[in-house]
């Protein structure tokens, strides 16, 4: 299987929450990321948390880490159409700390 | 301002023929890489440079050269492209290779091979 997996596709209604989850094989890395493309876009980091942390807050962004089950999500509260985009994320493995990517999750808002 | 600015957006390349991405950084960081992303698919990374330390990944097709003339700049060549090889060509940077560090990206060059 790949190293990192997700998802491909999320709707959701806005004002709702979105919960883009992924899991990873790879435990090593400190750090873990997620990125946003928007259309026409490059990556771009949105968030990242600490291997030794279960929750971090940002914001309208919790991530959440469940290290012994590898899994980690990004929840949006009150989604925006603006929130649109394909989220990516990365473990960086192998202690080599170059990102390793998911394939991404396209997260669709509508009215 | 961008910060990492790919060249072209848009590149139309016959099969065959030699092709030549760029890439530019206006950050001085020291890493650059070049990723691969295929429709729906994770982008997949091709080689990096730390410096002008060179880091090829063990899947890298040998078709896929890099060079880095300077710390600003970084070439993607594709000696013989393929059907295969069109895809989205992302450059990305990094001040350094650290357990805690962000890439910043490219808006990418999307090739196409006709």
């Amino acid at each position: 299987g790949e190293d990192v997996e997700q998802s491909l596709f999320l709707s959701v209604r806005e004002g709702d929450s979105s919960v883009i989850n992924c899991t990873y094989t790879d435990s090593s890395s400190t750090y873990l990321y997620w990125y946003k493309q928007e259309p026409g876009a490059g990556l771009q980091l949105l968030t990242y948390i600490f291997s030794n942390m279960d929750m971090k807050q940002d914001q309208r962004l919790t991530v959440l880490l469940n290290k012994k089950d590898k899994h980690l999500s990004l929840r949006i509260a009150d989604t925006q159409t603006g929130d649109s985009a394909i989220y990516f994320c990365a473990n960086p493995s192998g202690g080599s700390y170059i990102p390793t990517f998911g394939r991404g999750t396209s997260l669709i808002v509508h009215p | 301002d961008a910060m990492v600015i790919q060249n072209p957006r848009y590149q139309v390349t016959q099969f065959g023929k030699p092709v030549t991405l760029s890439c530019s950084q206006t950050l001085n960081h020291n890493v650059m890489y070049w990723y691969q992303q295929k429709s729906s698919q994770a982008p997949k990374l091709l080689f990096h440079y730390y410096d002008k330390d060179f880091n090829n990944e063990a899947d890298t097709p040998d078709n896929f050269q890099s060079r880095r003339p300077n710390t600003s700049f970084c070439f993607l060549d594709i000696r013989s492209p393929g059907l295969g090889d069109a895809a989205m060509y992302l450059c990305a940077t990094s001040v350094h290779r650290g357990p805690n560090t962000e890439a910043f990206f490219g808006q990418g060059t999307r090739l196409t091979v006709v």
